[in-house]
């Protein structure tokens, strides 16, 4: 079954609206979340890496001020698009690891977001 | 940079042998992983190489070569329902974390 949750899997909305993505592991305390965009026929972007309890930590490009992360406990994480506009409309998708170099990367079955 | 180059498309017929390559340029390497995902869906973790070598996992194996930069992902006896993208990715402990950086991504066509 599936490890990590990630909701919504989709969503649809206004141009200037805020959305809020969350990202839960289900059965292990996750040290370090990552968000990944993806756009269509293109591979997966790291936006961001976000340890449990400090600021996260985001690639070079990535707005902070417009993708904002929280990982508040182990097992949850939330990427909040501020302010979306429709050029923000992609495939976002959250993962989990456990900590280890062997041990693998889970990733939520992703978020569609489309904005009007 | 870095960065993590795989051949765009690859098309198969059922029952054959694909190998998909990836050469990689990166700040810091941990190992070699490969994900499958279907359009739409999550990446899910196929086979991880930390060291040298083969490894094989069922239908599919993958292999490294740290000194060359490259390692390959091989899939035998094609399933329609490989029909996918295969990405490889690289952990990076470059820095002060940890990260998965992914590779250009191969789309595999399966034909009947």
């Amino acid at each position: 079954g599936a490890v990590v949750s990630q909701h919504p899997s989709w969503v649809i909305c206004k141009s200037g609206t805020s959305v809020k993505i969350e990202c839960r592991s289900l059965d292990f305390q996750a040290t370090t979340m990552f968000w990944y965009r993806q756009f269509p026929k293109q591979s997966l972007m790291l936006m961001a890496t976000s340890n449990e309890g400090s600021k996260a930590t985001y690639e070079q490009g990535v707005e902070k001020d417009k993708f904002l992360i929280n990982h508040a406990s182990l097992t949850l994480s939330t990427l909040t698009v501020t302010s979306a506009h429709p050029e923000d409309s992609s495939f976002y998708i959250c993962s989990a690891h456990g900590g280890g170099a062997n041990q693998p990367q889970h990733f939520g079955d992703g978020t569609r977001l489309s904005i009007l | 940079g870095q960065s993590l180059e795989q051949p765009s498309e690859v098309t198969a017929v059922e029952g054959a042998i694909v190998q998909i390559n990836c050469t990689y340029q990166t700040s810091g390497f941990y190992g070699l992983s490969w994900y499958q995902q279907h359009d739409g869906g999550a990446p899910t973790f196929l086979s991880y190489n930390a060291l040298d070598g083969l490894e094989e996992t069922g239908r599919f194996s993958s292999f490294l070569s740290r000194s060359d930069s490259y390692g390959y992902l091989l899939l035998q006896e094609l399933q329609m329902k490989d029909s996918a993208s295969y990405f490889c990715a690289v952990r990076d402990y470059g820095g002060a974390t940890n990260k998965l950086i992914f590779g250009t991504g191969t789309l595999l066509a399966v034909q009947p």
